[in-house]
């Protein structure tokens, strides 16, 4: 069956101007994730949707980085006002929360962000 | 807060060989340990998950191994393969919503 699908898979923007990046999950999962990875970070989560609300947006790192998803399914992530330091792979997983400690998430192949 | 940290960073071996790949946690509340493979430019493939009450999880010549009394993982890979080559990242889910917490990673390199 089909992944998770991210799009667009690259990304180059100039410093000052908003970007969207998109996610598909898996059909029929209920919780979506985002995370960034950088060279100097690492892996980071960002935020996280159980349906359509997002019960923890605690990763995102300032007011320029909103998110949402609609349908319970599809999600997109804006960055406005773009900074150099934005630039990273954005990961998008999916899961199908059957209890918390079974929660495999899948993820995307992610959108490689850079920003100029 | 929970820190998650994966030694060596980096690792060579030669084909055939078992490869040994190690986690360490700080927190052992966590509700589960998942493994991927991460392949250059590409996203993340899960490989294993370990619930918290369980000890270890197999998929062919792969197993992983769970204390949380030590806070630590392990995967062991039987005979590795040159297809095998890629970084290991484990990730400890530190609260009920799934949130994963991810070690920096091992690159393995493993040699025809």
């Amino acid at each position: 069956g089909a992944g998770v699908s991210q799009s667009p898979s690259n990304k180059v923007t100039e410093k000052g101007k908003d970007v969207e990046l998109r996610c598909d999950p898996i059909s029929g999962h209920t919780a979506l994730y985002w995370y960034r990875q950088s060279l100097g970070q690492g892996l980071e989560f960002l935020i996280y949707f159980q349906g359509n609300s997002a019960p923890d947006k605690s990763g995102l790192p300032s007011d320029r980085f909103s998110a949402e998803r609609t349908g319970g399914s599809v999600s997109t992530l804006t960055i406005q006002r773009t900074q150099q330091e934005d630039s990273a792979v954005y990961l998008c997983a999916s899961s199908l929360v059957v209890s918390a400690s079974a929660n495999e998430q899948f993820f995307g192949p992610g959108t490689r962000l850079t920003v100029l | 807060k929970q820190e998650v940290t994966q030694i060596p960073a980096a690792l060579s071996v030669p084909e055939g060989e078992n490869l040994v790949l190690n986690c360490s946690f700080t927190d052992s509340a966590i509700y589960n340990l998942q493994w991927f493979r991460q392949d250059p430019g590409k996203g993340l493939t899960s490989l294993l998950l370990i619930q918290s009450s369980q000890r270890e999880q197999t998929s062919g010549r792969l197993n992983a191994s769970l204390d949380k009394s030590s806070g630590r993982s392990t995967l062991y890979i039987a005979a590795s393969q040159p297809g095998d080559s890629a970084t290991y990242l484990c990730a400890a889910s530190t609260d009920s919503w799934g949130k994963l917490q991810f070690g920096a990673g091992t690159q393995v390199v493993v040699t025809p």
